[in-house]
């Protein structure tokens, strides 16, 4: 079946821009993520959404970012005047349920990500 | 934040070899998971193993866990070329069993 996609794969934009990242998690997957990965750095979490509600989203660094979910399925994560040290990989990631869960219910599978460059 | 440290940060071995990383992390976890990374197929969940297991097998690879030393290790038995990716530690903490803490990961290339 099809995994996670995400879209754009590249996004390059000027500091100041607005700019929306897409992620369609595998279907049926209730739980979602998003990370960021920086150049030789591992992931670093974001926000997590169970459902359409963002369950934690400790992890966002400023209010520049928000993410929403409206439907328990797509998620877009939006940026609002983007700054040089935003540039990063956004991954997304969708699980069956929230880790924790019974054995198998914690992986997660992660999209090919969207390479933001912000000039 | 990361929650784990790789070790050694990059490694280079002959195919045919066995590869060992290290990971340590700081709090307790539910879970640690560990994630391949190259960049024809992202990131790619190869193993779990809960708080409360010591060892689990998958294949070619084996993972241990010490929870009293907080750290884990992947062994990846006879590499391939195609084992050739940055491999992550990820660990889900306890009582916020929801994301991935990460480490920095270590850099693997197999040789032919």
């Amino acid at each position: 079946g099809a995994g996670v996609s995400q879209t754009p794969s590249n996004k390059v934009t000027e500091k100041g821009k607005y700019v929306e990242l897409r992620c369609d998690p595998i279907s049926g997957h209730t739980a979602l993520y998003w990370y960021r990965q920086s150049l030789g750095q591992g992931p670093e979490f974001l926000i997590y959404f169970q459902g359409t509600g963002a369950a934690d989203d400790s992890g966002l660094p400023n209010d520049r970012f928000f993410a929403v979910r409206p439907e328990g399925s797509v998620s877009t994560l939006k940026i609002q005047r983007t700054e040089r040290g935003d540039s990063a990989v956004y991954l997304c990631a969708s699980s069956l349920a929230i880790a924790g869960g019974p054995a198998g219910y914690n992986e997660q599978f992660f999209g090919p990500g969207t390479r933001l460059t912000v000039l | 934040s990361q929650q784990g440290e790789e070790d050694p940060q990059a490694l280079s071995i002959q195919e045919g070899e066995n590869a060992t990383m290290n990971c340590s992390y700081k709090t307790s976890i539910n879970n640690l998971q560990w994630y391949r990374q190259n960049s024809g197929r992202g990131l790619v969940h190869l193993i779990l193993i809960r708080s409360n297991e010591r060892e689990k097998h998958s294949g070619r690879l084996r993972v241990t866990l010490d929870t009293s030393k907080k750290s884990s290790s992947l062994l990846i038995t006879a590499s391939r070329a195609a084992d050739t990716a940055s491999y992550f530690c990820a660990t889900v903490q306890a009582g916020n069993n929801r994301k991935l803490i990460w480490g920095l990961g270590t850099s693997l290339a197999v040789n032919p």
